[in-house]
């Protein structure tokens, strides 16, 4: 139990759903991310929140929303998905003392998502 | 750019010691990370390096050289639930320190 927690764990979605993945972190951090984990590739980012204004500038399809409604909370809205989408997505926190160089981030359990 | 190398697998055996090499190219250097993840499970922190040298730390040691671009995690008296994947990450630089750039990860395979 790292002090980040996720929403739902699993989630299968046809492409024209729209669903919403939730993280919440309970170790008082103010920065936060988002990130994919696909099968044989690295962790990729796709967003960062510090103290709730995004960011970092990855290039991320629209079909993925982020919204940091204050420094506890991280969704990432999803619409109109394709199964290449399909991976772990994984958020994380870091305390943001010195903008992001060097700090640990905590990660979460991840969602599993599958794209249908 | 950031680049990351480190092997795809290992195997070792229960009670000997391993090392998990990477090798890294950065723009600039904020240190290195070591994280270890589970199948299936959240990556956690093991070890942060910023200066040359070894860092112990009970059965898990990190060593870093920033002269070569080199560091390797170091486990000892293996255990079959270190089976897991050995993730590098170093942070970047200026605008882009918030980005941790992960390796591919290395899966560990520890056996009888």
């Amino acid at each position: 139990e790292t002090g980040v927690t996720q929403t739902p764990r699993h989630l299968v979605m046809g492409m024209t759903n729209k669903k919403s993945l939730k993280c919440e972190q309970h170790l008082g951090h103010n920065a936060m991310y988002w990130y994919k984990q696909s099968a044989k590739k690295p962790l990729e980012l796709m967003f960062v929140y510090s103290l709730e204004e995004r960011v970092e500038n990855n290039s991320v399809p629209s079909r993925f929303s982020p919204e940091c409604p204050n420094s506890s909370h991280l969704f990432l809205h999803l619409h109109t998905l394709q199964p290449e989408d399909s991976a772990l997505y994984l958020c994380a926190s870091s305390q943001d003392r010195s903008g992001g160089a060097g700090e640990t981030q905590y990660f979460g359990p991840g969602t599993r998502l599958l794209v249908l | 750019g950031q680049n990351i190398d480190q092997p795809t697998e290992m195997t070792a055996t229960e009670g000997a010691i391993v090392q998990i090499n990477c090798t890294y190219q950065t723009s600039g250097f904020n240190g290195l990370f070591w994280y270890q993840q589970h199948a299936g499970e959240a990556p956690t922190f093991l070890s942060y390096n910023v200066l040359d040298g070894l860092e112990e730390k009970g059965r898990f040691s990190s060593f870093l050289s920033r002269s070569k671009g080199y560091s390797y995690l170091l486990l000892k008296e293996l255990q079959m639930k270190d089976s897991a994947s050995y993730l590098c990450a170093v942070p970047g630089s200026g605008a882009g320190s918030y980005q941790l750039t992960f390796g591919k990860g290395t899966k560990l395979s520890v056996i009888p």
